[in-house]
């Protein structure tokens, strides 16, 4: 069976703190992605990566970065968080293309006090 | 800039009855996706659908893809409880990148 694993399934973290939200997926997939997902705002796309060491800015990239050193890992990167970083994140991976879907992980809900 | 805009936002039914979720977009799609995401889960892929008029079964569940390529509809025939979830609707505008644009969701519960 195919996965996307992210490292934590919560976290809570201090304002100002830099956060590292991990994702992994075994299933050999060129397209990965980041979302945040908050209530009445669907999911917002923050990043994505179509290749090894290429990013793109989604929707709302402000105030994260991301890497993608190896073609399974695509780390987010919150540089200072802040409460209104509070959410839950979501990264998914799929292969490209337009019949195909994602799939995503079990998701991070991160909380910033 | 593709918008993709689901109705209703909420559904509260009884087990047993049918229901329909809608997805609208003035934007012509090359593919449209269905999820389904639980509580504390991330979404699950239920189906994709590809040409205009085209209709997929998923056992109770029923896609299908407008014939401009500009909205799907989901019906769901005798709702379970195990049905209640978060479904989204989201389009595929963008190439191989393979970027989806996600509608806002409909939130179904299913009382039993």
């Amino acid at each position: 069976d195919v996965k996307v694993t992210q490292s934590s399934r919560y976290l809570v973290k201090r304002t100002g703190e830099k956060v590292f939200l991990e994702c992994v997926q075994d299933m050999d997939h060129e397209n990965m992605f980041w979302y945040r997902q908050d209530p009445g705002l669907g999911l917002r796309l923050i990043y994505f990566s179509y290749d090894v060491k290429m990013k793109e800015k989604g929707d709302i990239p402000e105030g994260y970065s991301v890497s993608r050193e190896k073609k399974e890992r695509f780390s987010l990167i919150l540089e200072s968080a802040s409460t209104n970083q509070t959410s839950m994140y979501l990264c998914a991976s799929t292969p490209g293309g337009r019949i195909y879907g994602y799939t995503f992980g079990s998701g991070t809900r991160l909380t910033v006090v | 800039t593709q918008l993709l805009e689901q109705s209703p936002q909420f559904l509260s039914i009884q087990e047993g009855e049918n229901l329909t979720v809608y997805c609208n977009s003035s934007s012509v799609f090359s593919s449209l996706q269905w999820y389904r995401q639980e509580p504390g889960e991330g979404p699950v892929l239920l189906v994709t659908v590809v040409t205009g008029g085209e209709v997929k079964k998923l056992k109770r569940l029923t896609f299908q893809f407008g014939d401009a390529r500009k909205d799907s509809s989901l019906h769901i025939t005798a709702a379970q409880t195990g049905d209640t979830g978060l479904y989204l609707c989201a389009g595929d505008g963008s190439g191989n990148t393979g970027k989806l644009i996600f509608g806002q969701g409909t939130t179904l519960q299913v009382k039993p």
